[in-house]
């Protein structure tokens, strides 16, 4: 059973730099296929995917937020980290991690969510 | 502006039909998924590939695309359907980047 929990502060301060770490079980990042995405929601607004990184350590990053975005695994852990830099309050949020799983046509989807964690960004 | 486009909210009476749609130039050639968020909860998987439902989701679920547009059928909605709903897809910037849509407010009274 593949399972995945976000961790890390619940408050930053405005240009600070937020780190979250995804602790995940049932799955290894090193198997071929497999990959780890982070995906937030800001209060009241849509779905917004931020990042992926592949089991081959190759990343993905969405382009309004890719210089402020960093996505890495933690070697020998079962351990993804999301930072980001630079912090406002419009980044105030539920921040997700989740597996990713390819389709038949080889483009990663989300199969496994986690629960999510909440940050608020504040002055 | 979303690569997706979804209406805000879809609303139906218990055991009607709900569809809500999802509508962007990458579906054509790239799946769409659908995720069900009911309040205060993380996102589930509820269609993947267009139209197949992975293990534990109702029959009453399904998918079907045509052109640049799909579509998420719910056949007799239920009271434990009212959540919202996201599409998903891959961007075409040959990047392979995740993209959602701007998410349906399903309601079922």
């Amino acid at each position: 059973q593949i399972t995945l929990k976000e961790s890390g502060p619940t408050l930053v301060k405005t240009t600070q730099t937020l780190t979250l770490t995804c602790s995940f079980s049932g799955f290894s990042l090193s198997v071929r296929g497999v990959g780890v995405a982070w995906i937030r929601q800001r209060p009241g607004k849509a779905l917004e995917w931020l990042a992926l990184i592949y089991w081959d350590d190759d990343k993905r990053y969405t382009p309004s937020l890719k210089s402020r975005l960093t996505i890495t695994r933690v070697p020998f852990k079962d351990q993804v980290v999301l930072t980001m830099t630079n912090v406002d309050p419009v980044d105030t949020g539920t921040y997700y991690c989740a597996h990713n799983s390819p389709d038949s046509r080889f483009y990663y989807y989300i199969d496994v969510w986690g629960q999510g964690t909440t940050v608020t960004v504040s002055s | 502006s979303y690569e997706l486009t979804q209406p805000p909210s879809v609303s139906v009476s218990p055991g009607q039909t709900a569809r809500i749609t999802c509508s962007g130039d990458v579906l054509a050639k790239k799946y769409a998924f659908w995720y069900q968020q009911k309040s205060g909860q993380a996102p589930a998987l509820v269609i993947y590939e267009d139209y197949k439902r992975p293990s534990g989701i109702p029959e009453r679920f399904s998918g079907s695309t045509s052109g640049t547009m799909a579509t998420l059928t719910i056949s007799g909605a239920q009271v434990e359907d009212e959540a919202d709903y996201h599409c998903y897809s891959t961007d075409n910037s040959g990047e392979h980047r995740g993209v959602f849509g701007g998410g349906t407010k399903l309601t079922v009274l």
